[in-house]
């Protein structure tokens, strides 16, 4: 039961370039979010999805996309990185109706710009 | 906007030791849940309180959602150090089931 999978887990960007952060999972949930989570600091909602074709913002969204094709995936994309985009990133999904509220996250992506 | 306080930001307590942290939202919640994360790791989910007043428990931790539902404790008793982590509580974002806030997380350390 893979759950909630985000890749990669490290990855060290220079300023100025892009990159994608993948996320996948297998339960069949109809919503994703991307969080952050700085050091010492709780989590902010980048963007989340409630079903596939539908992305909304979070609390941060300057600087990211997304995009949902698909129930399973929903990769976050780095427009151009800036130092101020060096973070953890989490990625996680819930299903809807009852029960819908607990959220899974995935392991982290450890990102780094320089 | 909606803002979920928690205090304290960090507390060292030696095992054995009994421990509390608390949640406080500027607005009203319709349910609290909290999680917790280990370092390194990545967060779990530890319960949901849906109605006022409500205590729910697990084992050693205690958990309570306020009568206003716009705070919330998590009570360890007798810290054991596979407490250690990082304890966040988090609530739906006013208008939307959609959107959490979570808070600003307690960071809890446990030596022998």
């Amino acid at each position: 039961n893979a759950g909630v999978t985000q890749t990669p887990k490290f990855q060290v960007l220079k300023t100025g370039q892009s990159m994608t952060l993948q996320c996948a999972q297998d339960m069949n949930h109809e919503y994703m979010s991307w969080y952050r989570q700085d050091p010492g600091m709780g989590l902010r909602l980048i963007h989340y999805s409630v079903g596939a074709g539908i992305t909304d913002q979070g609390e941060v969204p300057n600087g990211y996309n997304v995009s949902r094709s698909t129930t399973e995936d929903f990769p976050l994309r780095l427009l151009s990185a800036a130092p101020s985009q060096t973070s953890v990133y989490f990625c996680a999904s819930r299903p809807t109706g009852l029960g819908g509220n607990t959220i899974y996250f995935g392991e982290g992506s450890w990102l780094t710009v320089v | 906007g909606q803002q979920v306080m928690q205090i304290p930001q960090y507390q060292h307590v030696q095992e054995g030791e009994d421990f509390t942290t608390y949640c406080n939202s500027s607005t009203t919640l319709s349910n609290i849940q909290w999680y917790k994360q280990r370092p390194g790791g990545h967060p779990v989910f530890l319960i949901q309180l849906v109605k006022s007043g409500e205590v729910k428990k697990q084992k050693r931790l205690t958990f309570q959602f306020g009568e206003a539902k716009k705070n919330s404790s998590l009570h360890i008793t007798a810290t054991q150090t596979t407490d250690v982590g990082t304890y966040f509580c988090a609530g739906p974002r006013t208008g939307t089931a959609s959107k959490l806030t979570f808070g600003t997380g307690t960071r809890l350390q446990v030596t022998l």
